[in-house]
């Protein structure tokens, strides 16, 4: 099956500071990307759909500027949390639909995300 | 707004025994269904998918059902194993809504040796 990729997997930072989350396609094209985010112990929360070369539309309730999500290729698609809060910690995951089934979905590993 | 809801939220089983996961939904106007594994600190690892059109799809100990119109899936194990352990999410992907997956709060499941 087609493989995303993210990186970092764990990151930790400082509160204030800005943290960039990667992921990639590798051996697809993915023109849309999805971000999800996961408190534990709980289900996955969308938060944005990225487009290459267009804006992410984000779910309701999702800071746009806080979660900054830019899709300049299509491989690659990137969320940076910015002035990181502790309340901000938490697992955040990638997926993209590949040339397979009709939407069929692939997740990359996710990123652990924790605010000191 | 599609609610997608699992039940149990915890199954302890002792190896071998056979189980079923349960996944119901409250808008039946899906693209597909899709059962997914996740390990503890890990990402998601596609089980079974079903489109909308199907009814169930196998894969090696793993069966899959779907009844659109009662808005239920269920998740079968055969002869479960220690490596299943694992939390087990089933999500629904919204019609022409560009992807978008709905998923459930999980099950998490442990087979004891």
């Amino acid at each position: 099956g087609a493989v995303v990729s993210q990186h970092p997997s764990r990151v930790i930072c400082k509160s204030g500071t800005s943290v960039k989350i990667e992921c990639r396609s590798l051996d697809f094209q993915a023109t849309t990307m999805f971000w999800y985010r996961q408190f534990p112990k709980q289900s996955l929360m969308l938060m944005a759909t990225s487009n290459e070369g267009s804006k992410a539309t984000y779910e309701q309730g999702v800071e746009k500027d806080k979660f900054l999500i830019n899709h300049a290729s299509l491989t690659l698609s990137t969320l940076t949390v910015t002035s990181a809060h502790p309340e901000d910690s938490s697992f955040y995951i990638c997926s993209a639909s590949g040339t397979g089934r009709a939407g069929e979905l692939f997740f990359g590993e996710g990123s652990r995300l924790t605010v000191l | 707004k599609q609610e997608v809801t699992q039940i149990p939220a915890a199954l302890s089983v002792p190896e071998g025994e056979n189980l079923v996961l349960n996944c119901s939904f409250t808008d039946s106007a899906i693209y597909n269904l899709q059962w997914f594994r996740q390990d503890p600190g890990k990402g998601l690892t596609s089980l079974l998918l079903i489109q909308s059109s199907q009814r169930e799809q196998t894969s090696g100990r793993l069966n899959a059902s779907l009844d659109k119109s009662s808005g239920r899936s269920t998740l079968y194990i055969a002869a479960s194993q220690p490596g299943d352990s694992a939390t087990y999410l089933c999500a629904v992907l919204i019609y022409n809504q560009g992807g978008k997956l709905i998923f459930g709060q999980g099950t998490e499941l442990s087979v004891k040796p």
